[in-house]
């Protein structure tokens, strides 16, 4: 079944204590981003990656880590957690095709707790 | 500018009433991608319907019906004979060359029995 996989599904830290949400899509899909929503502002963009060993960052990449060793993985990392990262994560991917964009592939969500 | 405007923040029916969700996108793009999502209260995103901006072409899936106007940059949703199932956040999105998906800030939906 193609999908994206996004572990843990629900995490609870403490300030400071560094965490990785792992993501890992079977489509063999180039485009793969993370997104955070939070309550009246939908989703918004953390980091985004083309293609293996190419990212970069989307609207709100401060305080987040990402990297793409491999096409099909793409880890979130926190390296000192705050409480103002406390949200619904999305990992995601997409292809193109021809011109044709098919969209995006979205995990299952991530609910991060920071105390 | 380029951004998707749900205006509507929640809206309440009671079950089998219609009810169309709004949005409205800007983007200077000659093609793009605009989508809506739905998202239970189960937290997962559901794809629902992907329209490039080449198509005009309403569409309808079951209870389901998309109204596509380049001329008001609009893409509205409509569900038909509502029913509790369809309580969820809507999102509209949409995706420009760069492959960036441009999320709405989500209509919240509750259909009441």
């Amino acid at each position: 079944e193609a999908q994206v996989t996004q572990n843990p599904r629900y995490l609870i830290t403490v300030t400071g204590k560094k965490l990785t949400v792992t993501c890992s899509q079977n489509m063999n899909h180039e485009y793969m981003s993370w997104y955070r929503q939070d309550p009246g502002l939908g989703l918004r963009q953390i980091y985004y990656s083309m293609n293996v060993e190419v990212t970069d960052k989307g609207d709100v990449p401060e305080g987040y880590k990402v990297s793409r060793k491999e096409k099909r993985n793409f880890p979130l990392i926190l390296e000192s957690p705050s409480p103002n990262q406390t949200s619904l994560y999305f990992c995601a991917s997409s292809h193109t095709g021809q011109g044709v964009h098919y969209g995006y592939t979205f995990g299952s969500g991530t609910r991060l707790t920071v105390v | 500018a380029q951004k998707v405007t749900q205006a509507q923040t929640e809206i309440s029916v009671v079950e089998k009433e219609d009810v169309t969700l709004d949005c409205v996108y800007e983007t200077r793009d000659t093609t793009y991608y605009l989508f809506w999502y739905k998202q239970p209260p189960s937290g997962e995103l559901v794809f629902l319907i992907r329209r490039n901006s080449f198509d005009e072409q309403n569409e309808i899936s079951g209870r389901y019906s998309w109204n596509f106007q380049k001329s008001t940059s609009s893409f509205n949703f409509t569900i038909t004979a509502s029913q509790v199932v369809d309580s969820a956040v809507y999102f509209c999105a949409l995706i420009l060359n760069t492959d960036k998906l441009i999320f709405g800030t989500g209509t919240r939906l509750q259909v009441f029995p």
